[in-house]
Order: C-alpha cells, then sequence, then structure tokens
C-alpha cells in the first residue's frame, strides 16, 4: 500500500510568487494535516482538513490557504512567497479525528524561496 | 515561551545505552503526547502516541506522560546506531492530531 504522497519534490521559486504543493494520504485516511519545518525546527502546524472542511488552523497569514479534494487529496497554497517561506512543507495524513494511533507523514516538497 | 520545549543536544551515546529524551510543556490544556522520529531528509514518522499522564511501551521505546509537572519522556533501551536520528516530541489538546504543537527535536547519534 502506497504512504502519503508529496509533490513536488523540490522548487525553487522567487519572491512574490505563488506557490501550489499536493498531498495524497493513505488510501482510507479522511484527514490531512500541513505542516511547515523550518531548518532545524520542529514542524509548525498550518492546517488541517478532514473531510473537505477545515477542521484546524495554525499562526500563519491568509497567504497560506489550503483545500481539500473529494477524494480526500489536498493542496496547500502560498501567496506573495517571501523568503522566509522556505522550508519543508510536510503532509500527513490520519485515519479519523478521534484518538486515532495512525498518523503517517509524506516525504514532504522542499521550498526555496530567492 | 515557547508551549513545547526541547533540548537540541546533539546527544551522543554507545550502542547499548539507555537513552532518555524529555519534553516540558506550558499548556496545562495538553492531553495528547507523542513522540516522533524523523531521519534526514524525511518526514517524521509517529514512534508513540499517549492519553493523558503514564506510560506506554512498545518494544524498546517507553513513553511517559507526568502532568502534574508538565513533562513528558522518551526512554529507548538497548539503543542501536539505527536509532540515530532527531527525535521530536508533540502535543495537543484535541484527538485526531488537530493543531499539534511540536517541540525542536532533539538528535540522537548512537555510536557503534
Amino acid at each position: 500500500d502506497a504512504g502519503v504522497t508529496q509533490s513536488p519534490t523540490h522548487l525553487i521559486k522567487t519572491r512574490g510568487q505563488q506557490v501550489t504543493l499536493r498531498c495524497s494520504p493513505i488510501s482510507g485516511h479522511k484527514s490531512v494535516s500541513w505542516y511547515q519545518q523550518v531548518l532545524g525546527q520542529g514542524p509548525q502546524f498550518i492546517f488541517q482538513y478532514y473531510e473537505k472542511e477545515e477542521r484546524g488552523r495554525g499562526n500563519f497569514p491568509d497567504r497560506f490557504s489550503a483545500r481539500q479534494f473529494p477524494n480526500y487529496s489536498s493542496e496547500l497554497n502560498v501567496n506573495a512567497l517571501l523568503l522566509g517561506d522556505s522550508a519543508l512543507y510536510l503532509c500527513a495524513s490520519s485515519y479519523s479525528r478521534g484518538r486515532s494511533t495512525e498518523q503517517y507523514f509524506g516525504p514532504g516538497t522542499r521550498l526555496t524561496v530567492t | 515561551q515557547k508551549e513545547v520545549e526541547q533540548d537540541p543536544g546533539p546527544l551522543s551515546v554507545p550502542e547499548g545505552a539507555i537513552v532518555s529524551l524529555n519534553c516540558t510543556y506550558s499548556n496545562s490544556a495538553f492531553q495528547y503526547f507523542m513522540w516522533y522520529r524523523q531521519y534526514s531528509r524525511k518526514g517524521p514518522e509517529l514512534l508513540m502516541y499517549t492519553y493523558s499522564s503514564g506510560n506506554k511501551e512498545d518494544g524498546r521505546f517507553t513513553a511517559q506522560v507526568d502532568k502534574s509537572s508538565k513533562y513528558i519522556s522518551l526512554f529507548i533501551r538497548d539503543s542501536q546506531p539505527s536509532d540515530s536520528a532527531t527525535y521530536l516530541c508533540a502535543t495537543t489538546s484535541f484527538g485526531g492530531y488537530q493543531k499539534v504543537t511540536f517541540g525542536t527535536g532533539t538528535k540522537l547519534q548512537v555510536i557503534p
């Protein structure tokens, strides 16, 4: 069974541009979360979506947005990129909203903003 | 002050040693506690998931949560070189991994 997949693997963008990152959860998982991990830091929670609805949002500006599709895949969009947006963007999927013991991360998309 | 504090290390131990990794947190509403392992250039891997205070054991790994002192620990017995990685503690007030707050991670090196 395939794990969480993310695309692209690496991305280089210029300040002011927009970027879209994609995530496919494990089959059967209905919840997708997005995290930003700056080098040397732990992941920071950006969004969680469950059944296509936003269930949580971290302390990120409105330049960050996301959505979840009927097949539970998800996209993270970042507008007006800043140098500080350079990071590893991680997607994680989990089975349910309850006391789930399953959560799996994808390998991440490494975004470099120049 | 960060909501979750974790010593970044690095921590170097000889193979076979018992490793103790620790975090403190400030929000008493946190009730779900996780430990993740992250190898270089990979996504985190969930190791342990506990609810509220107490101990949980899984193979060579033991997680402890003391809510009274807001202290969480991960013990690794008989450490192996393959355990060399960054270990992240994490916590949330909500079930289902909502709004998870991570520590900065402790880099562990197990020397053969």
